[in-house]
């Protein structure tokens, strides 16, 4: 399994862009995750989704979009890049078992994006 | 909302000796918490999780917590630290999103510095 993969590592965008954050898992996980990591700031939640076909918003999804039409991919959009969303964007997955729903969750090795 | 909260930016311990990194909780019911850790330039890595059971949980690459019900904390804790060890660690609770699915929220992180 290659787990969780993201695409592209690097990118750089001008004021106004548009853009769209792959993101990938290959192991039927039912819950996929957006966050957002700035230095100081631990991970801050911007999307997320439990199956396909549903998404809701996290703590900071103003900015963004999300779809989700299959099981594996969950694709972020920034439709107006601006210089607050320079930052490392992390996808991530897990499959939440039992009442508890205690699941782990696994990372991709994310998207450093900076807006100039 | 059920939050962590990692008091110490940083912590620096020299190698071979013991090493605590602090996580406190705020949470109503039961609580689910994680550790994970951040190499550089890399996604997290899932290390240990507490759901019920014996307060004393060991996980990956020698690491424990102890969950201390009273003090409402979870720090991670090592025996013999190695230089290897040193990365961004994040404690991480179950929470419950405004939809009412369950997802992670994360500390900000303490950045674990070894010295040979």
């Amino acid at each position: 399994n290659a787990g969780v993969t993201q695409t592209p590592k690097f990118r750089i965008l001008k004021i106004g862009q548009s853009m769209t954050l792959q993101c990938t898992q290959d192991m039927n996980h039912n819950y996929m995750y957006w966050y957002r990591q700035d230095p100081g700031m631990g991970l801050k939640l911007i999307y997320y989704s439990v199956g396909a076909g549903i998404t809701d918003k996290g703590e900071v999804p103003n900015g963004y979009n999300v779809s989700r039409s299959t099981t594996e991919d969950f694709p972020l959009r920034l439709e107006l890049a601006a210089p607050s969303q320079t930052s490392v964007y992390f996808c991530a997955s897990s499959y939440p078992q039992g009442v508890t729903m205690n699941t782990e969750a696994f990372f991709g090795q994310g998207t450093r994006l900076t807006v100039v | 909302a059920q939050s962590v909260a990692q008091p110490e930016d940083q912590v620096n311990v020299a190698e071979g000796n013991p090493l605590t990194v602090k996580c406190t909780y705020s949470v109503s019911g039961n609580p689910y918490l994680f550790w994970y850790v951040q190499y550089p330039n890399r996604g997290l890595q899932f290390l240990l999780k507490y759901i019920t059971g014996d307060n004393l949980v060991k996980g990956s690459y020698g690491f424990e917590a102890e969950f201390n019900k009273s003090q409402t904390s979870f720090h991670l804790k090592k025996p013999s630290a190695l230089v290897s060890d040193s990365a961004l660690y994040f404690c991480a609770v179950r929470d419950k999103a405004s939809g009412g699915s369950y997802i992670p929220t994360f500390g900000r992180g303490t950045s674990l510095i070894v010295h040979p």
